[in-house]
């Protein structure tokens, strides 16, 4: 079985510009969350879609950061415009569902970012 | 503020013996609980989970302890080998959803 996959594995890009971040969670999988984690301190939580569906997006920086996940499978996450704060790495992770049962998350192997 | 807290950066264990990594958090609501461990350069990799209703839960040379009045879990491997050398990570929540992640804890295992 696949695992979760990334792209870009890298991305460097200049300050104001835009990057979009591609995430393919394993499949069967409706639950999908991404993550960050700057300048190596914790993992932190963006947001968490089910299905397409957003369902909790508490995470989120600011209104420079929009994620989708169209049809339900793969999702996209695009920082626009990006800031020199928004370097870091991007995780993106998906579970069989939460609760009790299957609330384990699988993580991709990442996307480092870097604005200069 | 840090709701789940790594409070050991490093640790250095002889192989063969235990390891004992620590993990406290704050928030009571916590219910579910993972550890993780990652390579340099790779995703954080799914080791062992457990649930509020259990207060041990073992997977081969994987052991965790949930200790909930104490709000404190750790994670025993043992015996433990060099490839176990990694910076493991423990997360908790409180709907199996959104989880809180500690800073991590590198581990070295000394042949």
């Amino acid at each position: 079985e696949a695992g979760v996959t990334q792209f870009p594995s890298h991305s460097v890009i200049e300050k104001g510009q835009t990057v979009t971040l591609r995430c393919d969670p394993i499949s069967g999988h409706d639950n999908l969350y991404w993550y960050r984690r700057v300048m190596g301190k914790e993992i932190k939580f963006l947001l968490h879609f089910v299905k397409e569906s957003k369902q909790d997006e508490s995470g989120m920086p600011n209104n420079r950061f929009l994620a989708e996940r169209t049809g339900g499978t793969y999702s996209t996450l695009k920082v626009q415009p990006a800031e020199l704060e928004d370097s870091g790495v991007y995780f993106c992770a998906s579970s069989q569902g939460g609760g009790i049962v299957g609330y384990e998350q699988y993580f991709g192997p990442g996307t480092r970012l870097t604005v200069t | 503020d840090q709701q789940v807290k790594q409070n050991s950066p490093s640790l250095s264990v002889q192989e063969g013996r235990i390891s004992i990594l620590n993990c406290d958090y704050t928030n009571s609501m916590f219910d579910y609980f993972l550890w993780y461990k990652k390579y340099p350069a790779e995703g954080p990799t799914f080791l062992i989970s457990i649930s509020s209703i259990k207060d041990k839960n073992e997977d081969g040379r994987f052991t965790v302890f949930l200790n909930k009045s104490a709000k404190h879990l750790s994670l025993h491997i043992v015996p433990s080998q060099p490839g176990d050398s990694a910076v493991y990570f423990c997360a908790a929540s409180a709907d199996g959803n959104q989880f809180y992640f500690g800073t991590g804890t590198s581990l070295t295992v000394i042949p």
